[in-house]
């Protein structure tokens, strides 16, 4: 089952903050995170494992929360090169990624 | 390494037409699956393999097969293409299922008429 991300969309100004969600019906045991520049293929950002631990990629940050189901991923003062569609990824067997949240940052 | 690799980057094909999508890895990784992407439908699941000799089902595998004789490769084939299988498609590898990190290939572009 997909997981579900909110928001669909962001738009924001250079240096402003994002956080996108991403939930599941099911239980988790590690969620993925990628981000996808238009007309590439998607990036890995990072992955998160059971037992709420927060991880770091630049100015990205992530926390998962598997009680809720839920993980969320934080973007401080937001960079140009930060645009492009994030997709969150859960599952042990199969992967399985959400519809997608696409970020715009404007200067 | 090349990473993982996909042939051919383009293919337009006529209705009813079977072709077979190429994915090839270097990184000795068990774990590769197949993705379609289409327009505000995110990246879903076609086919994955654990390993050589073993494939299973995702979320979308209908029209589509596949088989996995070889650590390195794992072909996609459109048994009958249908406008409806119109997409970007994706193939990925990972050390590990679950928890590896998914390394992706550039990508098919495919257009069925």
């Amino acid at each position: 089952q997909q997981p579900v991300q909110s928001p669909q969309a962001v738009i924001l100004r250079e240096g402003e903050d994002a956080v996108i969600n991403c939930s599941s019906s099911k239980a988790l045991y590690s969620v993925h995170w990628y981000r996808q520049k238009h007309g590439e293929a998607p990036v890995f950002l990072m992955i998160l494992l059971k037992g709420g631990e927060q991880k770091g990629h630049e100015k990205i940050s992530a926390s998962f929360n598997e009680k809720k189901q839920q993980s969320s991923l934080y973007l401080t003062a937001s960079q140009l090169s930060y645009s492009g569609t994030y997709f969150c990824g859960t599952g042990a067997q199969k992967l399985v990624f959400g519809q997608g949240t696409r970020l715009t940052i404007n200067p | 390494n090349a990473g993982v690799t996909q042939t051919p980057k383009f293919q337009v094909l006529k209705t009813g037409q079977s072709m077979t999508l190429q994915c090839a890895q270097d990184m000795n990784h068990e774990y590769m699956s197949w993705y379609r992407q289409d327009p505000g439908m995110g990246l879903r699941l076609i086919h994955y393999s654990v390993g050589a000799g073993i494939t299973d089902q995702g979320e979308v595998p209908n029209g589509y097969n596949v088989s996995r004789s070889t650590t390195e490769d794992f072909p996609l084939r459109l048994l009958s293409a249908a406008p409806s299988q119109t997409s970007v498609y994706f193939c990925a590898s990972s050390r590990r299922q679950g928890a590896g990190e998914q390394f992706f290939g550039p990508g098919t572009r495919l257009t069925v008429l």
